[in-house]
């Protein structure tokens, strides 16, 4: 069973970093050889891409509300991918997927800001 | 950046037919196609059918998705109460080099 497991969300202040981390595990999902993503949701809102990553970790995206705050990267060797955020906003407030996007999804981790 | 537009809400039947839309442009949904993906309160979402169409294995056959130009369709035939959720379409966006997801239809079988 293939399974992605995001970790690293919490409760951080405005101004603040946090650097979200997901493993991949389980057979027939070739983590190397897929382009990774992070989704964001809002409590009770809709799905927002946030950043994609290739293959070979040099090429990323970001959506504009990402771009100069949030760097996107993986470690194919533990196949893991990170999401490092800096400058966090009340606005980035949501949980956030570690996903394929036209595959496997995890099961999120909650990034809340707040004073 | 403009996500692909869906309805709200779609109220139907038990045992009937359903069909979500989901329109975006010549960049995402008429370029490569778009994916539907399923949302039950306090899950993830779980992918109901690729770009091309096609389910992954162990999604129902009552779930059919097309094209037709910039709009992508859903169909759930037989209706059953388990199919409440919310439902989300999503296209990779060329011009953004990332994807656009629709604002989600909430599904609800009377």
């Amino acid at each position: 069973e293939v399974q992605l497991v995001e970790s690293g969300g919490g409760v951080v202040q405005p101004g603040g970093s946090l650097r979200l981390s997901c493993t991949a595990s389980g057979s027939g999902f070739k983590f190397s050889e897929t382009w990774m993503h992070w989704v964001r949701q809002v409590p009770g809102e809709g799905l927002v891409w946030v950043s994609r990553i290739d293959k070979a970790g040099s090429g990323t995206s970001y959506a504009d509300s990402a771009k100069g705050r949030f760097t996107i990267s993986r470690d194919s060797a533990k196949n893991t991918l990170y999401l490092q955020m800096n400058s966090l906003r009340v606005e980035d407030t949501a949980v956030y997927y570690c996903t394929a996007v036209d595959g496997y999804w995890g099961q999120g981790t909650l990034v809340t800001v707040s004073s | 950046q403009a996500g692909l537009t869906q309805p709200p809400s779609v109220s139907k039947g038990l045992r009937q037919t359903a069909t979500l839309t989901c329109t975006g442009n010549s960049n995402n949904v008429g370029n490569e196609g778009a994916v539907w993906l399923q949302q039950n309160q306090g899950h993830p979402p779980k992918l109901l059918s690729y770009r091309n169409n096609k389910r992954p294995s162990g999604i129902s056959e009552r779930f059919s998705a097309s094209r037709s130009g910039n709009t992508a369709s859903l169909t759930i035939s037989g209706l059953q109460p388990e199919d409440e959720a919310d439902y989300y379409c999503s296209a990779w966006d060329s011009s953004l080099s990332g994807w656009v997801f629709g604002g989600g239809t909430k599904l609800t079988v009377l």
